[in-house]
C-alpha cells in the first residue's frame, strides 16, 4: 500500500521556526490530498488538503504546496508552537479507488521553546 | 465534519477470541474505512465498507479473519476473529462527511 512517500520521519524545530514536510506520490489517478495530524491516543484529524487544480493552499500557519508536473507536495508550518508537536501524515486518494485514503509513513514533529 | 464515535476505546482479549469494534457516525456517509495502526507507525488500510454490499478488502487482509458489517449509513463494524498476539494493534474507522474525511479515536486492542 505504499504509494505515499513522506520525508522526514521526525523533524525538531525551534518555536517560531517553519517546519516543512515534503511528501510524493506515484499512482497519477490521485486526486485529493490531505494532511493528517495526530497526537498521542487520539484518531488522526484533517489539518488541511489540496486538489492537483491548485499549486497552493493556504489556512491559517499551515499552506499545502502542490507540484502536479513533479508528483509532490510539502505541509509548511509557519510560526510553529509547542502544541504542534504531533505526528503529521500526508495522504492521497482517488475517486477511482473508492476515494480511500491511503497514508505517507508520518513524521513525528518536535516544536521546541 | 461527521463525528465518529468508536468504542470500545481499549480492549484486552484472550487469544482465539473475537473482539467487535463499532462506530457510529452522526451523519450518513457513503463509505466507511477500516485502518490499523501500530504504535509509532503510520495507518494501513485493512478494508472499504459500503451500505448493501459486501466489504472489500485490501491485500493481507481477509473477510474471515476481519468480517465487516455495514448495516445502514451511519453505522459500522470491525470484529476481529480467532485473535492473535500479533493481532495487537490499533484500529481506527473513518468516514467521508461534507468536510473530509473524520476519524473515530480508536481502539487500542492487547491480545494475551
Amino acid at each position: 500500500q505504499q504509494q505515499v512517500k513522506q520525508s522526514p520521519q521526525s523533524l525538531i524545530v525551534q518555536k517560531g521556526g517553519i517546519s516543512i514536510i515534503n511528501c510524493a506520490y506515484e499512482n497519477t489517478a490521485f486526486d485529493y490530498f490531505p494532511w493528517y495530524q495526530q497526537f498521542p491516543g487520539k484518531g488522526p484529524a484533517l489539518l488541511i488538503a489540496i486538489r492537483p487544480d491548485v499549486s497552493e493552499k493556504k489556512e491559517g500557519r499551515f499552506t499545502i504546496s502542490f507540484n502536479k508536473s513533479a508528483k509532490q507536495f510539502s505541509l509548511h508550518i509557519m510560526d510553529s508552537q509547542p502544541g504542534d508537536s504531533a505526528t503529521y501524515f500526508c495522504a492521497a486518494s482517488s475517486k477511482t479507488s473508492y476515494d480511500k485514503v491511503i497514508f505517507g509513513p508520518g513524521t513525528s514533529l518536535s516544536v521546541i521553546p | 465534519s461527521a463525528v465518529i464515535s468508536q468504542k470500545p476505546s481499549r480492549d484486552i482479549c484472550q487469544r482465539g477470541t473475537s473482539l467487535t469494534i463499532q462506530c457510529q457516525v452522526d451523519s450518513q456517509v457513503t463509505m466507511m474505512f477500516w485502518y490499523r495502526q501500530q504504535p509509532g507507525q503510520s495507518l494501513t488500510l485493512i478494508a472499504t465498507a459500503n451500505q448493501g454490499s459486501e466489504a472489500t478488502y485490501e491485500s493481507g487482509f481477509v473477510i474471515d479473519k476481519f468480517p465487516i458489517s455495514r448495516p445502514n449509513l451511519t453505522f459500522s463494524t470491525l470484529t476481529v476473529s480467532n485473535m492473535s498476539p500479533e493481532d495487537s494493534s490499533i484500529y481506527l474507522c473513518s468516514g467521508q462527511g461534507s468536510g473530509g474525511y473524520t476519524f473515530g479515536s480508536g481502539t487500542r486492542l492487547t491480545v494475551v
